[in-house]
């Protein structure tokens, strides 16, 4: 079982908006604003789309935003593509010693 | 460009040993903390090892400490992970991953390699 919460599979049609949420817990997501996203194509290398809670790194698509409330993170995807399709994972800081917990992935389906 | 390529995965008995390695280019190598990242079938990513710049900063999982060593080879652009007394549970595809900034140790990683499957099993 992942440290972090996301749901399974999320679904949207072409140019709709989904919200990908990442729920953990005071000592991780709720005490820091450092939460990474990535998205991972099957055999492909996974990619950050976020970092530090809502920044994006150069060359990703504003598109993608981040934001948190509370202990859940959540990684928004506006004008859903076909590219989108992949699975997402959410990423926290978690102190020196664990250093970084996962979520357990959400797969984006375009319909 | 900046490449990340994993090699070593196999089968692997319970118990057994395994050295996986992660092949760095287009960037100094030697200037970065590097991680090794895991995701075992079907289930989320599990961050297991980093390790500094200059190797003498290094942190574990608890999932994996006392069995599995982390070290790289910077004049050979290199960064391994020793995997010993192997269980079922290690099954996995190993990915190697960056530190996004020189000498930094930050929480997200960037880039990533593809990966290298390891499956432990008699």
């Amino acid at each position: 079982q992942s440290a972090l919460t996301q749901p399974a599979s999320v679904s949207g049609s072409p140019g709709q908006s989904i919200t990908i949420s990442c729920t953990g817990t005071s000592s991780d997501v709720g005490n820091y604003d450092l939460v990474s996203w990535y998205q991972h194509h099957p055999g492909k290398a996974p990619r950050v789309i976020i970092y530090e809670g809502t920044k994006r790194p150069s060359g990703v698509s504003d598109r993608f935003s981040g934001s948190k409330s509370g202990n859940t993170a959540s990684l928004t995807i506006s004008g859903l593509q076909a590219e989108d399709e992949a699975d997402y994972y959410c990423c926290s800081y978690a102190g020196s010693s664990i250093f970084v917990v996962f979520g357990g992935g959400t797969k984006v389906t375009v319909l | 460009q900046v490449q990340l390529v994993e090699s070593g995965g196999g089968l692997v008995k319970p118990g057994g040993s395994l050295r996986v390695s992660c092949a760095a280019s287009g960037f100094t190598f030697s200037k970065y903390y590097m991680s090794w990242i895991r995701q075992a079938p079907g289930k989320g990513l599990e961050w297991i090892s980093y390790i500094s710049s200059s190797g003498d900063a290094i942190n574990y999982a608890d999932s994996v400490k006392g069995r599995f060593t982390i070290s790289r080879d910077n004049a050979e652009n290199s960064l391994y992970l020793q995997m010993d007394s192997l269980r079922a549970e290690d099954t996995a595809v190993y990915y190697c991953a960056r530190a996004p900034r020189q000498w930094l140790l930050l929480n997200w990683f960037d880039p990533w390699g593809q990966g290298t499957l390891v499956t432990v099993s008699s």
